[in-house]
């Protein structure tokens, strides 16, 4: 049973193009929403984080769109650089006991030049 | 910035042996957690602990111990590794706090069961 849901599996976008990678989760009660980022061979990172008080935020090119009613988030990034091209977590925080995350399957994301 | 050391970064174990992947954290983070990644299941929680003595149940924790002996380290036990453990292993550390969660992963332990 996932609880953190991730499509597409995997993006392929041209630079400069809007890269929009989707989130949905089960849990109501989840109140934490970060998205995490990994490159080839490395550790994921945390990139951008949301919580359910606001429904955008946005740091740079990266903006969530987050959507309580429908448990829907979305990463926008814009103007896509191919040093974007990384695999992307959406995770969610568990609201009680350890506030552990739960991560997404990911999705992998290749920006063409 | 964050540190998190795993040892080894690779390791090649056979079938039936046991196996430790040690994680060590100079963040004097209480939380700590041990995933692991497979294609297209993305990051599963095996164990994590809340500080030193203390270790709980991810999501996946079958055929995994975890010891955590002190607030730096933590590792994960494979007492009979098997080939569906081959897999990454990342360790990680963060704080428990009411407005986020940020956890540090180290850069993630390549075990082969064979």
């Amino acid at each position: 049973q996932q609880q953190v849901r991730q499509s597409p599996q995997s993006l392929t976008v041209w630079e400069g193009e809007t890269a929009i990678l989707n989130c949905s989760y089960e849990d109501s009660t989840f109140d934490y929403f970060p998205w995490y980022w990994q490159f080839p061979r490395e550790s994921p990172a945390l990139l951008i984080a949301i919580r359910p008080v606001s429904n955008k935020k946005e740091d740079g090119r990266f903006t969530i769109f987050f959507n309580k009613r429908e448990k829907k988030l979305s990463l926008h990034i814009t103007d896509s650089q191919p040093g974007d091209s990384a695999t992307y977590f959406c995770a969610a925080r568990a609201s009680s006991g350890s506030w552990q995350l739960i991560f997404g399957s990911g999705t992998q994301l290749t920006v063409m030049p | 910035e964050a540190a998190v050391t795993q040892s080894p970064r690779n390791k090649v174990a056979v079938t039936g042996g046991k196996v430790t992947l040690s994680c060590n954290q100079t963040n004097n983070h209480n939380n700590m957690y041990w995933y692991r990644q497979d294609t297209g299941h993305g990051l599963r929680l095996i164990h994590y602990s809340y500080g030193a003595g203390s270790t709980e149940k991810g999501d996946i924790p079958d055929g995994y111990k975890a010891s955590r002996p002190s607030q730096e380290n933590f590792s994960l036990i494979l007492e009979l590794a098997t080939p569906s453990q081959t897999s990454v292993y990342f360790c990680a550390s963060g704080e428990r706090r009411a407005a986020n969660t940020e956890v540090f992963f180290g850069k993630g332990t390549r075990l082969t069961v064979v």
